[in-house]
């Protein structure tokens, strides 16, 4: 089993719509989340973090985070062309102590 | 630019041949990651450091690889006598860890290595 397991995609989203990218992770203490955008060729670049249980939202962007069910989703409301890349769920903390975990990623088109 | 720097953005080298690459972290973080990406996966942990000391390697990582954080600012990493199985993109992370401090990392553009 992976520790952070993502669906690879693509994800297909018509523009203006909700896309909805999910993530599990397998060490129950982990403590912070991240969710990561990745350009085709760029490096990844810092979207969302949350840390307690509930929701975050900032902007279009919703993270959820379900620590019983071991669970982290992002919600991207009113879907943009500019919003197609893959996003990376990480894990931080637990027995991972500092080092990030990464998921492979999910690849989110939006298709006009 | 007050963000993560690395140099050079990109290395074509042979196979056998050493190549060091360099990362300038976020002036005031105390931490610096290196991470390897490949096509269709994520970044991957290599290693990281506090300050000057590098408190974790991944077991991946290895004596072909080293790095080095000596004033505790820019850290290189070096792969000694390159294989193909090195192509990759090299990423760097800094971020500002301490008491009541949630880490967050942030990111450099990243050295594409590609090895011939």
């Amino acid at each position: 089993q992976k520790e952070v397991e993502q669906n690879s995609g693509p994800l297909s989203v018509p523009e203006g719509a909700i896309a909805s990218l999910n993530c599990t992770y397998s060490d129950r203490v982990s403590q912070s989340f991240f969710w990561y955008r990745q350009y085709s060729g760029k490096s990844p670049e810092l979207i969302m973090s949350i840390y307690s249980n509930g929701d975050k939202e900032d902007g279009r962007f919703t993270a959820q985070l379900n620590k019983a069910s071991q669970y982290v989703s992002l919600l991207i409301r009113d879907s943009q062309p500019s919003d197609s890349a893959t996003y990376l769920c990480a894990v931080k903390g637990g027995s991972s102590a500092s080092k990030i975990i990464f998921g492979s990623g999910t690849r989110l088109s939006i298709r006009p | 630019d007050t963000g993560v720097s690395q140099d050079p953005r990109h290395k074509i080298t042979k196979r056998g041949q050493n190549v060091t690459f360099r990362c300038d972290p976020i002036s005031e973080h105390n931490r610096l990651y290196w991470y390897r990406q490949t096509l269709g996966q994520g970044p991957e942990f290599l290693t990281y450091f506090q300050n000057e000391a590098q408190l974790e390697k991944s077991r991946l990582l290895s004596d072909r690889f080293s790095a080095e954080r000596p004033k505790g600012s820019f850290s290189t990493l070096e792969i000694q006598r390159t294989e193909q199985g090195d192509s990759a993109m090299y990423l760097c992370a800094s971020s500002l860890a301490g008491a009541g401090v949630q880490e967050t990392q942030y990111f450099g553009p990243g050295t594409r290595l590609l090895v011939l």
